[in-house]
């Protein structure tokens, strides 16, 4: 079945940088892939999806990235502000499953500092 | 609009109890989906329903069970409660022809004792 790799597990910067939160899927037949922020003890926020026929997708601050052919997925936080702090989690939709079954990686840890 | 509502939002059962959380998705949605999140990892799908169907089951025992009514609303029950069933239980709902877009409720958090 499908598996879902993330890294780092944790990821430290300063107010104002770029984060890079990378994901690696198995199922070559996944098709959607979406990204949620999750604050302490509340629940996971979808914040930005992307589908296999496109190849990346923004939404002001926040995108995402897809390649297909390395089976990898990226998403990218520029001019990080002390909010942006949170867990992360990616996740793939595989082929031939529920619609909404997806797997999710482990999750990063992002901790923003002014 | 009010999101995917949830409850209890905390509740603590005893081992062996049964316990039943209820979900109500976003008003339009007919697909609902239950995960589970164990502390400190990802959500993991258990079921979902879509139309008062069963469409889709993870990898867990029959312990676990759940049912959609003819208003979307849904049930998840667990039977036989062990101290490992402790984890934040997640109702999602889908919009219409969205495909596999869930959006999440804030949760009920199990305790088992």
């Amino acid at each position: 079945g499908e598996n879902v790799e993330q890294h780092p597990s944790t990821l430290s910067v300063q107010e104002g940088d770029s984060a890079v939160i990378k994901c690696t899927y198995s199922d070559s037949a996944s098709n959607y892939f979406p990204w949620y922020k999750q604050e302490l003890g509340k629940r996971p926020q979808l914040i930005i999806d992307i589908r296999s026929n496109v190849g990346e997708k923004k939404d002001q601050r926040i995108a995402v990235t897809l390649n297909k052919t390395a089976k990898h997925f990226s998403l990218h936080i520029t001019e990080t502000q002390p909010e942006d702090s949170a867990v992360y989690f990616c996740a793939a939709s595989p082929h031939g499953q529920a619609g909404t079954a997806l797997i999710f990686g482990k999750g990063t840890t992002l901790s923003v500092s002014s | 609009d009010a999101g995917v509502t949830q409850s209890p939002t905390h509740l603590i059962k005893t081992r062996g109890q049964q316990v039943t959380l209820r979900c109500s998705p976003i008003s339009g949605h007919k697909s609902v989906s239950w995960y589970q999140q164990v502390l400190g990892q990802g959500p993991q799908f258990i079921f979902q329903y879509y139309e008062k169907e069963e469409r889709g089951r993870g990898n867990f025992p029959d312990r676990f069970s759940a049912r959609q009514f003819p208003n979307y609303s849904s049930e998840l029950n667990v039977n036989a409660l062990l101290l490992g069933d402790s984890a934040l239980y997640l109702c999602a709902s889908s919009p219409p022809y969205s495909g596999n877009t869930i959006y999440f409720g804030e949760g009920s958090w199990l305790t088992v004792v």
